[in-house]
């Protein structure tokens, strides 16, 4: 069964500090992706990824970073979280023109 | 720029069709997509549709595609209570692999 996992359903952090959320699959895919989720637009790209060590800015970049050490493991770093940081993440992974993988989602409370 | 375009939300009654309409604005994209997701979980891919395909029918499921209107419709026949949910349309951008999706509509199935 294909799995991608995150590392936190909800995490509640303060403005200011630094938030790491983690997100691994287990289907060698190629490409993965952070997004995030806010009522009325949908899903935004923020940052993805063809391959180890490759990063792409997504539609809203700003902000944040990613890291991709290894395949399986794609990272989304707040570096000073702010409040309109608050949202739901959505990590997702894939292969070219094959669907999405998604994972269940961190909501992220930034106070 | 690219842009999907959903209406927010769409209420039925528990056994009438449900319609979902997305506009997109990518001509090349090669694939089209709709993803379901349900309350606090991550999005599911429901079904695709290939640009040279006019329709696609899966059980409950029909998906029309106007490639003239950029025009893309998901039908759920019967829907029962377990079809709310908030469902997502997505292109794919044919040169960079990144998925474009709608706001999502809300569906709301009264019993």
């Amino acid at each position: 069964d294909v799995k991608v996992t995150q590392s936190s359903r909800y995490l509640v952090k303060r403005t200011g500090e630094k938030v790491f959320l983690e997100c691994v699959q287990d289907m060698d895919h190629e490409n993965m992706f952070w997004y995030r989720q806010d009522p009325g637009l949908g899903l935004r790209l923020i940052y993805f990824s063809y391959d180890v060590k490759m990063k792409e800015k997504g539609d809203i970049p700003e902000g944040y970073s990613v890291s991709r050490e290894k395949k399986e493991r794609f990272s989304l770093i707040l570096e000073s979280a702010s409040t309109n940081q608050t949202s739901m993440y959505l990590c997702a992974s894939g292969s070219s023109y094959n669907e999405q993988f998604f994972g269940p989602g961190t909501r992220l409370t930034v106070l | 720029g690219e842009d999907v375009e959903q209406s927010l939300f769409l209420s039925v009654r528990e056994g009438d069709s449900s319609v979902i309409n997305c506009t997109y604005t990518d001509s090349s994209s090669t694939y089209l997509y709709w993803y379901k997701q349900e309350p606090g979980a991550g999005l599911q891919l429901l079904t695709y549709i290939f640009s040279n395909m006019d329709m696609k029918q899966d059980q409950r499921l029909t998906v029309l595609l106007n490639k003239k209107d950029k025009h893309l419709s998901l039908r759920i026949a019967d829907t029962q209570t377990g079809d709310s949910a908030i469902y997502f349309c997505a292109e794919i951008n044919s040169g960079t692999y990144k998925y474009i999706f709608g706001t999502g509509t809300r569906l709301k199935v009264l019993a």
